[in-house]
C-alpha cells in the first residue's frame, strides 16, 4: 500500500488566493483527519470525517477554511481567500475506526502565504 | 474533553541511556487509547506504540515501551537504549475509542540525543 498520499507537497501563494489541499487515504481506512501544524499552535485536528461525513469540524479556524470528502478515496481542504498566517505544514491522516488502530499519516504540505 | 499534556518542552540524553517522555490526560471517557508518535526533522509522522485503556500489561515495541498508569491518567513512553537517530519530537496522542472518534495530540517534546 502506498500509504496516505497528499498533494502538493509544497505550495507557495500569493494572499487572498485560493488555495487546495488533496489527500488520498489509505484503501480501506474509514476515518479521515485533517491536521495543521505550526511552531506556536503545534499539531491542531481541523476537522475529521468518518464513513465519508464530516462528524467535528470545530477546529476549521474561519468560514475560509472548507472540507470536503466526496468519496472513501479523496478528500480536499480549500482555503478561499488564503492568507499569511495560513502558513503552516497541513497533514492528513487516516485510520479505521476500530480501537487500537493508529491514524497513518501523509507526508504533509507546506504551505507558505506571501 | 480530551486534554494531553506533555511537560517536557525539550530532552536530552546520551547515547545508549534510557529516556522517559512524559505525558498526561484527561477525560471522562471509560475507553479510549493512547498513542505516541515520532516527527524526526524531516517532518513525517510516525506511528511508535498504542496502550489501550483496558490493556492488563503496558504495551512494549521493541526499544520503546509506554508505562502506563491508569489511575494517575499518565502514559510514559520509555526510550531504551537511545540512538542518535532517536533525535525528535515526540507526541503523545489520545483517541476515545468507538466509531469514528478524533486523535487528539499534546504539545510535543523535542528529544536531543548527544554522544
Amino acid at each position: 500500500d502506498a500509504g496516505v498520499i497528499q498533494s502538493p507537497r509544497h505550495e507557495v501563494t500569493e494572499m487572498g488566493q485560493e488555495v487546495t489541499l488533496r489527500c488520498k487515504p489509505i484503501s480501506g481506512h474509514n476515518s479521515l483527519f485533517w491536521y495543521r501544524q505550526t511552531m506556536m499552535r503545534g499539531l491542531e485536528l481541523l476537522i475529521y470525517f468518518n464513513n465519508n461525513v464530516p462528524i467535528d469540524d470545530s477546529g476549521m479556524p474561519e468560514d475560509r477554511f472548507s472540507a470536503k470528502m466526496p468519496n472513501a478515496s479523496f478528500s480536499t481542504l480549500k482555503i478561499q481567500p488564503s492568507e499569511p498566517r495560513d502558513s503552516a505544514v497541513y497533514f492528513c491522516a487516516s485510520s479505521f475506526t476500530e480501537q487500537g488502530t493508529e491514524a497513518f499519516f501523509g507526508q504533509g504540505t507546506r504551505l507558505t502565504v506571501v | 474533553a480530551q486534554k494531553i499534556t506533555q511537560t517536557q518542552p525539550g530532552m536530552f540524553v546520551q547515547e545508549k541511556e534510557a529516556v522517559t517522555l512524559d505525558c498526561t490526560y484527561d477525560t471522562s471517557d471509560p475507553s479510549y487509547g493512547l498513542f505516541w508518535y515520532k516527527q524526526p526533522s524531516s517532518g513525517e509522522m510516525i506511528f511508535l506504540i498504542y496502550q489501550g485503556s483496558y490493556d492488563q500489561q503496558n504495551a512494549t515495541e521493541g526499544r520503546y515501551s509506554l508505562n502506563f498508569q491508569k489511575a494517575r491518567k499518565s502514559a510514559n513512553l520509555v526510550i531504551s537504549a537511545s540512538q542518535l537517530g532517536d533525535s525528535a519530537m515526540y507526541f503523545c496522542a489520545m483517541r476515545r475509542t468507538g466509531g469514528g472518534n478524533k486523535l487528539t495530540f499534546g504539545t510535543g517534546t523535542q528529544l536531543k540525543v548527544e554522544l
